[in-house]
């Protein structure tokens, strides 16, 4: 089954700051690869994704890469903000029709961000 | 649009006894999965509900059972609770067949077993 990886496990930046979070998953069949951010006591919040036929996808602060080849991605958050404090978590999964979209997911990056 | 409730928010049980979790999915939602998530760990998949039928299962034992009712929504029972039960549990639910595979989650139901 897959496997996803997710370093690191926790990462101090300064505010302002820019933060990357890195991913890497085992099988290559896997096509779609959401990011996950969840807040202490809530629930997991998709932030952003990607489908593995686009290399790059941005969204205002942060933008998610995706290299095929090494099978990796990642997560950047620029100009960070103390909102922006949270547990992270990295995702994997074959999406197809019908079919089961298991996702598996990283262990998580606590950011911290200081003031 | 209304978005994906759980319920209950908190539950404590004894090992031994038998528990089951409701999941209502976001509107125009056909498919829900159930994933454990233990404390500082990322969410583990269980399985997942689709059509009534379960299409997919991790790897957690048959005392780990649930259904999806016409209405899209879904139960999880867990039989014979064992202490390592005690974690987050949360649903998703997402738009099969349509292309869309984005999992929206629940705010989930903290379980803890004594």
């Amino acid at each position: 089954g897959e496997n996803v990886e997710q370093h690191p496990s926790t990462l101090s930046v300064q505010e302002g700051d820019s933060a990357v979070i890195k991913c890497t998953y085992s099988d290559s069949a896997s096509n779609y690869f959401p990011w996950y951010k969840q807040e202490l006591g809530k629930r997991p919040q998709l932030i952003i994704d990607i489908r593995s036929n686009v290399g790059e996808k941005k969204d205002q602060r942060i933008a998610v890469t995706l290299n095929k080849t090494a099978k990796h991605f990642s997560l950047h958050i620029t100009e960070t903000q103390p909102e922006d404090s949270a547990v992270y978590f990295c995702a994997a999964t074959l999406g197809h029709g019908a079919g089961s979209y298991q996702l598996t997911f990283g262990k998580g990056t606590k950011l911290s961000v200081i003031p | 649009e209304t978005g994906v409730t759980q319920s209950p928010t908190h539950l404590i049980k004894t090992r031994g006894q038998q528990v089951t979790l409701r999941c209502s999915s976001q509107s125009g939602h056909n498919t829900v999965s159930w994933y454990q998530q233990a404390l500082g760990q990322g969410p583990q998949f269980i399985f997942q509900y689709y059509r009534e039928e379960e299409n997919g299962r991790g790897n957690f034992p048959p005392r780990f059972s649930g259904l999806q009712f016409p209405n899209y929504s879904s139960e999880l029972n867990v039989n014979a609770l064992e202490l390592d039960d005690s974690a987050l549990y949360l649903c998703a639910s997402s738009s099969s067949g349509t292309g869309y595979y984005e999992q929206y989650f629940g705010p989930g139901t903290r379980l803890t077993v004594t």
